[in-house]
């Protein structure tokens, strides 16, 4: 099973910041890897695919890096809607996993 | 308005069983493989099992592997989770979640709303 380690488990910023969200893996998962942002009370909505590409709707201060087994995620100026959870994913193996997620804090 | 519809969900006591069901609107849930991830109470997201478009391809997590079965019905638009010896660590939000055929391939494109199961005596 591929682990997916992510860090800091909680990031504590105001808007206006810039955060850098890590995802590490066990093992290579070469591109295949997501992050998803998960809002109190909301199903998880996909961000970012294939390491570095924004899914249709995810705005351009989003942006992803990576490949192998170390991933980031930035966003560039953090939005009060930005303050979330966030979870990286991969699809390399089964059975898919989900890092333990990130808390983006005010 | 293209949205996954999950439930099922509800109170049962340990040992128990309960099924859940994923249906689609404004498309058609056939052509996309599924799958169900859960969510207990202020924890992660935790990967429960995956189904191909024709049923062909199916997957578990060693947690519910034995336990858990998921099917399809593509006549009917349903993909279902039938959950037995239900135990208090499968007290979750039940998430039923699309996979992209274009696009971001292989991810989780849309998800339903989520149907909690609360497993308790």
């Amino acid at each position: 099973e591929v682990v997916l380690t992510q860090s800091p488990v909680t990031l504590s910023l105001s808007p206006g910041d810039r955060a850098t969200l890590s995802c590490r893996a066990s093992q290579s998962v070469t591109s295949y890897l997501a992050w998803y942002q998960q809002r109190p009370g909301q199903a998880p909505r996909l961000l970012i695919y294939d390491a570095s590409n924004r899914a249709a709707g995810t705005p351009a201060r989003f942006s992803g890096s990576g490949s192998g087994t170390d991933f980031t995620l930035t966003i560039s100026s953090l939005e009060p809607e930005d303050f979330a959870v966030y979870y990286c994913q991969q699809r390399s193996n089964w059975p898919r996993t989900f890092g333990q997620g990130t808390k983006v804090e005010i | 308005e293209i949205q996954l519809v999950d439930s099922g969900g509800g109170l049962v006591k340990p040992g128990g069983s309960l099924r859940l069901s994923c249906s689609a609107s404004d498309f058609a849930l056939r052509h996309y493989s599924v799958n169900w991830v859960r969510q207990a109470p202020g924890k992660g997201l935790e990967w429960v099992s995956s189904i191909s478009s024709t049923g062909s391809y199916i997957y578990y997590a060693d947690s519910v592997k034995g336990r858990f079965i998921i099917s399809r019905d593509n006549a009917g638009g349903l993909v279902h989770l039938q959950m037995n010896s239900l135990s208090i660590e499968d007290s979750a939000v039940y998430y039923c979640a699309r996979v992209a055929v274009s696009g971001p391939v292989g991810f989780f494109d849309l998800w339903g709303r989520g149907t909690l199961v609360s497993v308790s005596s």
